[in-house]
């Protein structure tokens, strides 16, 4: 089955920090990637849509320029929070889309800002 | 309105039951439906995907649907404690885009 791996599982930094996460379908060749954070006992909600070669669609409230995200090519997708702060302390999950396919997640990243 | 509801629990049945969960949504142009099982503190994992109205069974999973309700369901048979899980119901949409609408999910308890 299709894999999509993500890294790091879990970061614990300071205040101001700017934590990269990686995402990465291993199997497969991904036409988008899918940004989503998760706080305690919510649903996913989407951050932004990002497709190879061109810049990501960021949904309504997302601040474009806190989560940069490039994807480079068809298998890797970033998310970088910059300057994180204790209000970004969230799960964040990326998943791979190849048109056709259901979404495949990665195992998602837990970040905590101190 | 919300997109896709479901509701949230939690959903208890004893072991060896059959769990019954709901989800409608409200974009009569949706063309694809999905479950994913998400266990606390674990990333959401695909368990059935469905396309037609009907029924589609793999193993102990029945997904159905009906779009001219704008209902899809998901029947777990033989309850195992290992099943209690939030199930969260997810459609794309008439876009191409691959957006999926996910529900608020919904938790079920298995119990011994």
């Amino acid at each position: 089955g299709a894999v999509v791996s993500q890294h790091p599982s879990w970061v614990i930094c300071k205040s101001g920090t700017s934590v990269k996460i990686e995402c990465r379908s291993l199997d497969f060749q991904a036409t988008t990637m899918f940004w989503y954070r998760q706080f305690p006992k919510q649903s996913l909600m989407l951050m932004a849509t990002s497709n190879e070669g061109s810049k990501a669609t960021y949904e309504q409230g997302v601040e474009k320029d806190k989560f940069l995200i490039n994807h480079a090519s068809l298998t890797l997708s970033t998310l970088t929070v910059t300057s994180a702060h204790p209000e970004d302390s969230s799960f964040y999950i990326c998943s791979a889309w190849a048109g056709n396919q259901p979404q495949h997640f990665g195992d998602g990243t837990r970040l905590s800002i101190l | 309105q919300k997109e896709v509801e479901q509701n949230s629990g939690p959903l208890s049945v004893p072991e060896g039951a059959i769990a019954s969960l709901n989800c409608t949504y409200s974009d009569r142009g949706s063309q694809s439906f999905f479950w994913y099982r998400q266990y606390s503190g674990k990333s959401p994992e695909l368990i059935m995907s469905i396309y037609s109205n009907g029924d589609k069974e793999d193993g102990r999973f029945t997904a159905q649907l009906n779009k001219a309700s704008q209902y899809v369901s998901l029947l777990i048979r033989d309850s195992q404690p290992s099943d209690s899980a939030t199930y969260l119901c997810a459609v794309k949409g008439s876009s191409n885009t691959g957006k999926l609408i996910f529900g608020q999910g919904t938790t079920l308890q298995v119990k011994p």
